[in-house]
């Protein structure tokens, strides 16, 4: 099993330019994750997938975010146009169901400067 | 939102002795899940116990949970170094989306 596969692993940024991340879920996971990392604290959730569809992106801002999951297996996370305050890591989990453990990508580091 | 808070902020423990850290939560839940992190690093998923398990055990991991108090606790015994990261408790309310804490801080010095 190949795991939660997300690229870049970093990004560097000037503000006001776009940028987007991959992500490509464990085969068969369903449920796929987009979440924000800041240094020291948890993960916050900005938008979960069930196959195709989102069904939760009520933390995603929408102004400057988006994210797509087209035919329900890997997906992508956009901001355009970024902001100093975007800096994070962007991590991508998936899950077979709802209710069970998520894997997790390693990640993409963005610098917004 | 965060609903899990994880108690002790940090811990710096010496290598061979036990680490516990704990979590407390607000509202009800389907189960409460542990993840370790290693710096700059994804989160691995370590151990998921449901609302109605008061114990469950994996390796050198031992987690409780009491439903009555919010709370869970968890104990890695025998610490060694590479067990060095963050931990965090999340739990999982009635529409499968993680409220994660803020993690713990283990420092294992050899």
């Amino acid at each position: 099993e190949a795991g939660v596969v997300q690229s870049p692993r970093y990004k560097i940024i000037e503000k006001k330019q776009p940028v987007a991340f991959w992500c490509n879920p464990i085969s068969g996971h369903n449920t796929l994750y987009w979440y924000r990392q800041n240094l020291g604290q948890g993960p916050e959730l900005l938008i979960r997938y069930e196959n195709e569809e989102a069904v939760d992106d009520s933390q995603l801002p929408k102004d400057r975010f988006s994210a797509e999951r087209l035919k329900g297996v890997d997906s992508t996370l956009k901001i355009q146009p970024a902001e100093l305050g975007d800096s994070a890591v962007y991590l991508c989990a998936s899950s077979r169901t709802g209710d069970d453990g998520y894997t997790f990508g390693s990640g993409t580091r963005l610098t917004v400067v | 939102s965060q609903q899990g808070e994880e108690d002790p902020q940090a811990l710096s423990i010496q290598e061979g002795e036990n680490a516990t850290m704990n979590c407390s939560y607000k509202t009800s839940i389907n189960n409460l899940q542990w993840y370790r992190q290693n710096s700059g690093r994804g989160l691995v998923h370590l151990i998921l116990i449901r609302s109605n398990e008061r114990e469950k055990h994996s390796g050198r991991l031992r987690v409780t949970l009491d439903t009555s108090k919010k709370s869970s606790s968890l104990l890695i015994t025998a610490s060694r170094a590479a067990d060095t990261a963050s931990y965090f408790c999340a739990t999982d309310e009635s529409n499968y989306q993680l409220i994660w804490g803020a993690g713990t801080k283990l420092i294992i010095k050899p």
